[in-house]
């Protein structure tokens, strides 16, 4: 299974805020990222978290980081229906190189 | 700034036919990273290069696929032969160091083997 782990489906109503929820196995990740596929494109990076931090916020994104529960979180507020596409959760480990992936969330954003 | 180009943007061969994909990554990036991307699964890191060298490919099934990178600016990706299991979007991205602390990624090439 994947080291990275997702819900794979949550649906919202436009303009409600969407929560997308993410668990990592490895506590020496350095990085966090969020990456947001849409269909038939590549993924495009939203925004990602060092480890040493608790939250990010930009714009309608706010990332919130939890290293005890090794859980990542990103909230979209005011989530449109231009928001429907599969979000991604990836880390990237200090000893090596390798980003890993979870199987994706994928978000639908009705009106 | 242009982005992570990629060719074809679909491939469909017969298994044990042989294909090859191409990549162009943000110019200045000195960090190539292939991955495989299976219907409904995360992508996968096949093989990372810094410049024109190996960083890591040990995900890479290297009995049938090969890749290279050989002025350390664009990248070919080669399957031969192609298995159906193969079936898979192929994302290339760039960075522009060792770590991949952003990592950008080019629109992928779908491959179907029949």
């Amino acid at each position: 299974g994947e080291d990275v782990e997702q819900s794979l489906f949550l649906s919202v109503r436009e303009g409600d805020s969407s929560v997308i929820n993410c668990t990592y196995t490895d506590s020496s990740s350095t990085y966090l990222y969020w990456y947001k596929q849409e269909p038939g494109a590549g993924l495009q990076l939203l925004t990602y978290i060092f480890s040493n931090m608790d939250m990010k916020q930009d714009q309608r994104l706010t990332v919130l980081l939890n290293k005890k529960d090794k859980h990542l979180s990103l909230r979209i507020a005011d989530t449109q229906t231009g928001d429907s596409a599969i979000y991604f959760c990836a880390e990237i480990l200090y000893n090596n190189n390798d980003m890993r992936f979870g199987a994706g969330t994928r978000l639908t954003v009705k009106p | 700034e242009a982005g992570v180009a990629q060719s074809p943007r679909y491939k469909i061969i017969e298994k044990r036919q042989s294909v090859a994909f191409w990549c162009n990554p943000i110019s200045g990036h000195a960090t190539l990273y292939w991955y495989q991307q299976i219907l409904g699964q995360g992508p996968k890191l096949l093989i990372q290069f810094q410049n024109n060298g190996v960083v890591d490919d040990s995900q890479l099934p290297k009995d049938r696929f090969s890749a290279e990178r050989l002025k350390g600016v664009d990248s070919t990706l080669k399957i031969q032969p192609a298995k159906l299991e193969d079936s898979a979007v192929y994302l290339c991205a760039s960075s522009s160091g060792l770590g991949g602390y952003e990592q950008y990624f080019g629109p992928g090439t779908r491959l179907t083997v029949t």
